[in-house]
């Protein structure tokens, strides 16, 4: 079984340019969440779609934004990239809205330069 | 404070030796989950649990609700377990996860 796979695995922009990472959860997996690691920090919520829609969000500035898809894969944009975005982008997913167990995806480092 | 905090923050053992790291909470949860992450960045969950002791190789987690505290041990440490081991409350209400920051082991041979 295929696991969470995230796309690109390494991404360099342009302060001011926009980013789209992107995230397929397991298959069947309908909740796709997103998580910022920023160097030296830990782990921060940003946030989370099932069934499609937006049903959390952490506290990241608006030009942190997303979808989910009807397949259930997601995409997270940031706009207006400022040098501070500069993170490992990590995507999980579980199986709904309970207590399920998450499963990772590897990453996708962004660098602002 | 944090909501989640671990100790230690570092730990260094010799290889064989038996491991502990404690992760206590300070906010309502409906389950504690503990992760591994390696260099680069990869994240693996270990365990999800909201009672009592799960165990997996050589892997236990346990977890007291009325303590607000959880406890991640290895047994006969490796090498090859030197990772990040991260703890994290799924909030009663909806599904994100909050982090603590993280203990980073090392394992000597």
């Amino acid at each position: 079984e295929a696991g969470v796979t995230q796309s690109p695995t390494h991404l360099i922009k342009t302060r001011g340019q926009q980013a789209t990472l992107r995230c397929s959860p397991i298959s069947g997996h309908t909740s796709v969440y997103w998580y910022q690691q920023a160097l030296g920090l830990g782990l921060q919520f940003l946030l989370w779609y099932d069934e499609g829609e937006e049903r959390n969000r952490g506290n990241f500035p608006p030009r942190f934004s997303g979808r989910q898809f009807p397949n259930y894969s997601s995409e997270l944009n940031v706009n207006a990239l400022e040098l501070e975005d500069s993170a490992l982008y990590l995507c999980a997913s579980s199986l709904g809205r309970g207590a399920y167990g998450y499963t990772f995806g590897s990453g996708t480092r962004l660098t602002v330069v | 404070k944090n909501e989640v905090e671990q100790s230690p923050q570092n730990l260094t053992a010799q290889e064989g030796e038996f491991i502990t790291i404690n992760c206590s909470y300070s906010v309502g949860i409906s389950a504690l989950h503990w992760l591994q992450q390696h260099p680069g960045g990869g994240i693996v969950s270990l365990f999800m649990l909201s009672s009592g002791k799960k165990k997996h190789g050589r892997l236990i987690a346990t977890i007291n609700i009325q303590e607000k505290h959880s406890s991640l041990h290895i047994t006969a440490s490796h090498p090859r377990d030197s990772a990040v081991y991260i703890c994290a409350g799924r909030g009663e209400y909806g599904n994100k996860l909050v982090f603590g920051a993280g203990t980073i082991l090392r394992v000597k041979s």
